[in-house]
């Protein structure tokens, strides 16, 4: 079955960078576009971008241009998604899902929070 | 960017009740629309694709409708499950977006 597992909750200051993780399992991994969208607490989804992991290419929001990453390893079926500096705004919980268009599968979340 | 708004924001329903709700986006997007059912602190679940296909295993009481701007979520009976959060989200643009959603509760 289709899995996508995040990595755990991260603490982060201001200023520093958070990667996060989304290890697949259950297709193969190169067929699908991993999409990462966040959503901060009682809030709405939001786009941050995508990536081929076939070709590497990637697309992100505007919004987040300059300042986000986003990676993977074939090898082991993970996609990654790094943030650099971070704001308290930033606090959100960070899903990755499979798909361009529609995104059919969601990892569990991963909780970033910004303290001082 | 594409911009896409949801009404209502909230609505107040019972069991067996026949529910819907729009999603409107700020230009011609085709069928390039999806919804997502969310409840709390759960991850998104695609219900609908393409405006109106219904992914595998979602119940047939969910049906979507609409093209170009303005499009519709349907639960034909509402079940005690279906209390959530809804979100559109348009794959038109190389930058999708989401909606606000829209957040059925019982009334």
């Amino acid at each position: 079955q289709v899995q996508l597992v995040q990595s755990g909750a991260e603490v982060k200051k201001p200023g520093a960078s958070v990667k996060v993780s989304c290890q697949t399992s259950g297709y193969t991994f190169t067929t699908y576009d991993i999409t990462w969208v966040r959503q901060v607490s009682g809030h709405g989804l939001e786009w941050m971008g995508r990536i081929n992991p076939s070709s590497h290419d990637t697309q992100y929001a505007q919004k987040f241009q300059g300042r986000v990453t986003m990676t993977r390893s074939t090898a082991i079926s993970t996609a990654y998604m790094e943030l650099s500096s971070l704001t308290f705004e930033d606090t959100a919980v960070y899903y990755c899902a499979r798909g361009d268009r529609a995104l059919d599968f969601w990892g569990q979340g991963t909780l970033v929070l910004v303290s001082s | 960017d594409i911009q896409m708004t949801q009404s209502p924001s909230s609505l107040s329903a019972s069991v067996g009740d026949r529910v819907t709700m729009t999603c409107r986006a700020s230009r011609n997007i085709g069928r390039y629309l999806n919804w997502y059912q969310q409840k709390s602190g759960k991850a998104p679940k695609l219900l609908i694709y393409g405006a109106s296909s219904l992914q595998g295993g979602v119940p047939s009481r969910f049906s979507g409708g609409g093209s170009g701007t303005d499009f519709t979520l349907t639960i034909s009976s509402l079940q005690l499950e279906d209390f959530a959060t809804y979100y559109c989200q348009q794959s038109y643009s190389s930058a999708f977006t989401f909606g606000p959603g829209t957040t059925v509760d019982i009334e």
